[in-house]
């Protein structure tokens, strides 16, 4: 089965660091990209970044540069969204989300994640 | 950033109704615009992309049409499962930017 599952939930202090993931299955995993989307509680949908596992070129929203690392490992087929300093503004759910088509950065996401919360709170 | 903007922000419709959203781009993105449908705890799901075409499995009563800055997004007769939250997403450049939403409500 194509698919891609995200780590779970998660709770954490502000200030702490937190890597989140995501590991796809059932497809070729070097060749397409893989995107993180961010939405807030009771929010829209907003894209954060978008890496290509292949050879890990990474390009960020600039409202997410500098805010968040994205990176890859393809040795276990898995995407991670990283924080060095959370924050509790960065309370939301996380997807995880592929192009239709390989090789494609700029393109409608077809498949995606279950999402994973991240909770912060002193 | 291309910034997207739909309309309206919400609507409340009977079943069976027409119901139709619009999405606007800031500048053109020639046909490079997906639709997605959202319900509540659940991840977002692609209904309609480069416009006008149907992603595999979703019912003919979806449909889309525009190009350049002004899109469409209709639903020819409403059902009750199509009570859902439903965004626009350009992929024309790298930000991929969405829309805010358009919350549907069945009446």
């Amino acid at each position: 089965e194509v698919q891609l599952v995200q780590s779970g939930a998660e709770v954490k202090k502000p200030g702490e660091s937190l890597k989140i993931s995501c590991q796809g299955s059932g497809y070729s995993f070097t060749t397409y990209w893989i995107a993180w989307v961010r939405q807030m509680p009771g929010k829209g949908l907003e894209w954060m970044g978008i890496i290509y596992p292949g050879d890990s070129d990474t390009r960020y929203s600039p409202s997410f540069q500098g805010q968040v690392t994205i990176s890859a490992d393809k040795s276990i087929n898995t995407v991670y969204l990283q924080w060095s300093s959370l924050k509790v503004s960065d309370i939301a759910m996380y997807y995880c989300a592929r192009p239709k088509q390989q090789l494609v950065r700029d393109d409608a996401f077809d498949l995606w994640g279950q999402g994973t919360m991240v909770t912060v709170s002193s | 950033d291309i910034q997207m903007t739909q309309s309206p922000s919400s609507l409340s419709a009977s079943v069976g109704d027409r119901v139709i959203i619009t999405c606007r781009a800031s500048q053109t993105i020639s046909s490079f615009l997906n639709w997605y449908q959202q319900k509540p705890g659940k991840a977002p799901n692609l209904l309609i992309y480069a416009a006008s075409s149907l992603q595999r499995g979703v019912p003919s009563r979806f449909s889309g049409s525009g190009s350049g800055t002004d899109f469409t997004l209709t639903i020819s007769s409403l059902q009750v499962e199509d009570s859902a939250t439903y965004y626009c997403q350009q992929s024309y450049n790298t930000p991929g930017t969405f829309g805010q939403g358009t919350k549907v409500e069945i009446k």
